[in-house]
């Protein structure tokens, strides 16, 4: 695709369910990043995939995040147990590669986001 | 930890004025420092982006400026106009990490 794809757009879950949250990155990006933005802040880095590599997990707030690659393309981001606490917008990003220095200043593309809101 | 700050927080400018945004950041070890713009319901685009070894970056009426080694950059954008309306966020690449540190960015607005 032209860019990268983030869905679904709009989530509202009520406290204690469960969603999954899916990003199509830009084809042929290798690195994939997962960031959390709360209404007002700047985005907060939850966690960074080579490829199907999870490399970067530092970010997770609590084991109730959990996210995948398993192709190394589409990656899902899946909250278990949502609280109120989880409402944000989760942006996903995606660069052509960013293994080590010399590609640190490949742009990041990011998607649209998905504002999700826990009631 | 890194900490990255932006000021203001919100600048309602005229159409046609010259503006400065400013960041700063606490730790100086930087590989480099990026600007992105965001509108309200979208995801950021990328700006601007100036490598540690280099002191400015210009695209069309956009000038950042980084100063490494006291911790800040400005963004200058000239003859605003209101499809400037945005927010702008600086974020920067610490060496040795692999991911960004974002302020909480100036929302700013430009009127006709």
């Amino acid at each position: 695709g032209a860019g990268v794809s983030q869905s679904p757009r709009y989530k509202v879950a009520k406290r204690g369910q469960d969603v999954a949250l899916r990003c199509d990155p830009i084809s042929g990006h290798v690195s994939l990043f997962w960031y959390q933005q709360a209404l007002g802040q700047g985005p907060e880095f939850l966690t960074y995939f080579q490829n199907e590599a999870q490399l970067d997990k530092s970010g997770l707030p609590s084991d109730r995040f959990f996210a995948e690659r398993p192709e190394g393309s589409v990656s899902t981001l899946k909250i278990q147990r949502t609280q109120q606490e989880d409402s944000a917008v989760y942006l996903c990003a995606s660069s052509l590669d960013h293994r080590d220095y010399s590609s640190y200043n490949s742009p990041l593309h990011f998607g649209n986001g998905t504002r999700l809101t826990v009631t | 930890k890194q900490e990255v700050t932006q000021i203001p927080a919100a600048l309602s400018v005229p159409e046609g004025e010259n503006l400065v945004l400013n960041c700063s950041f606490t730790d100086s070890a930087i590989y480099n420092l990026q600007w992105f713009r965001q509108d309200p319901g979208k995801g950021l685009t990328s700006l601007l982006l100036i490598q540690s070894s280099q002191r400015e970056q210009t695209s069309g009426r956009l000038n950042a400026s980084l100063d490494k080694s006291s911790g800040r950059s400005t963004l200058y954008i000239a003859a605003s106009q209101p499809g400037d309306s945005a927010t702008y966020l600086c974020a920067v690449l610490n060496s040795g990490y692999s991911t960004l540190t974002f302020g909480k960015g100036t929302m700013l607005l430009v009127s006709p």
